[in-house]
């Protein structure tokens, strides 16, 4: 089963900031990776996909980058909307698996 | 509007059964691969299985296997999780998706909660 491990696991951070997570495969799954975005409570909302395709009506200012086994995911300039947690999932091979997440807290 | 809700959650004991139905409105359901993904309380994310649009290939996790069936029914619009053996650890928000892109899941339901307990 290919592994998928994010850091950090939790993140503090101011409005306006810019946050970066990580996602690490434990082997190489081309591009065929997505970022999730999950609120308290509420079902996951995909952000990117395939590395770094943008999905329909996610602000601009979230991008993806990242190929084999490293990739990013960046916040430019944070909201007070975007304190959620994130994660990553790849779509290489079966199983499917997702990173453990990363916890965005407002500082 | 595309849409997915979710139903047929709740308690049950271990080893009992349980049902969950997934109803999809506002998109052509028989286009499009069909997933199953849960999240116990406090943890993370976990893929359980899914199914093409015919119906006829299934994938799922090495854990569910033998123990879980996944359907659909497109003249429904209707996806289907069929849940045997239960047990404490399948306890969990159950959230039906449609996959996009490959297995990537643009549209989610708001979950179904199961909770296996004695």
């Amino acid at each position: 089963d290919i592994q998928l491990t994010q850091s950090p696991s939790f993140l503090s951070a101011s409005v306006g900031d810019r946050a970066t997570i990580t996602c690490r495969a434990s082997q190489g799954i081309s591009n065929y990776l997505a970022w999730y975005q999950q609120k308290p409570g509420k079902a996951p909302k995909l952000l990117i996909y395939t590395a770094s395709t943008l999905q329909s009506g996610v602000p601009p200012r979230f991008s993806g980058s990242g190929s084999g086994t490293e990739f990013t995911l960046t916040i430019s300039s944070l909201q007070p909307e975007d304190f959620a947690t994130y994660y990553c999932q790849h779509r290489h091979s079966y199983p499917i698996t997702f990173g453990q997440g990363t916890r965005l807290e407002i500082k | 509007e595309v849409q997915l809700v979710e139903s047929g959650g709740g308690l049950v004991q271990p080893g009992g059964s349980l049902r969950l139905s997934c109803a999809a409105s506002g998109f052509t359901f028989s286009s499009n691969w069909m997933s199953w993904v849960r999240q116990a309380p406090g943890k993370g994310l976990e893929w359980v299985a899914s199914i093409q649009p015919d119906g006829n290939e299934k994938k799922y996790v090495d854990f569910v296997r033998g123990r879980f069936t996944i359907s659909r029914d497109n003249a429904k619009s209707s996806l289907y999780l069929q849940m045997d053996s239960l047990r404490v650890e399948d306890t969990a928000v159950y959230y039906c998706a449609r996959a996009t892109v490959g297995t990537t899941w643009d549209i989610w339901g708001q979950g179904t909660m199961v909770t296996v307990s004695s």
